[in-house]
């Protein structure tokens, strides 16, 4: 079945410093997306990438879509305190409707 | 607009004993599903639909159940609480396959 690892699993980082996670698939994608839930609360839903290569950006967050959409990351630059939280990648499969979730990486930053 | 609404945000239960958890959306998504996230852990996927009368199993569907009868509306039934169904739902709502989808606050369920 569908394997997709999402890594590191946890990253601190001072302020200031960037952060990247991964998403790292063993076949290939449809569509991923991106969520970020902050401590105590629920995701909350940040982009989605479809094509081949597609890169995106939000502010200080550059998200990335591998060329063989096998694998995608998340870069955060010159990380700020509101930026802690846990951010996910999602994937659709073959059955529509049904999302999957990464582990996520949980990222803290030190003021 | 209110989004996803969960009901109730909190709740204990003895084991044995079952209970409903409420979802209603107002965006007239046609995508709904239940998560689960236990400490420290990601989202795994209990039940979707992806329309009125419309249910499908996920990952951990055991000791679940779900029903469609309107788009605004999907209930998770536990059957018979058990220990090991201590966790955070979260219902989750999504206009289609191509968008994001639009997460409720959250059911903190104990199970005792």
């Amino acid at each position: 079945g569908q394997q997709v690892m999402q890594i590191p699993q946890y990253q601190h980082v001072q302020e200031g410093e960037d952060f990247t996670t991964y998403c790292n698939s063993s076949t290939t994608l449809s569509n991923i997306q991106w969520y970020k839930q902050r401590p105590g609360g629920h995701p909350v839903f940040l982009i989605q990438l479809v094509k081949s290569g597609e890169v995106k950006k939000q502010k200080r967050l550059t998200f990335q879509f591998g060329e063989a959409k096998k694998n995608s990351s998340l870069h955060i630059t010159a990380t700020q305190t509101t930026d802690v939280g846990t951010y996910f990648c999602a994937w659709g499969g073959t059955n529509a409707g049904k999302s999957t979730f990464g582990d996520g990486t949980t990222l803290t930053v030190k003021p | 607009n209110a989004g996803v609404t969960q009901t109730p945000k909190f709740q204990v239960l003895k084991t044995g004993q079952s209970m409903t958890l409420q979802c209603a959306q107002d965006m007239n998504h046609e995508y709904m599903s239940w998560y689960r996230q236990d400490p420290g852990m990601g989202l795994r996927l209990i039940h979707y639909s992806v329309g009125a009368g419309i249910t499908d199993q996920g990952e951990v569907p055991n000791g679940y159940n779900v029903s469609r009868s309107t788009t605004e509306d999907f209930p998770l039934r536990l059957l018979s609480a058990a220990p090991s169904q201590t966790s955070v739902y979260f219902c989750a709502s999504s206009l289609r396959e191509d968008y994001g989808y639009t997460f409720g606050s959250g059911t903190r369920l104990t199970v005792v």
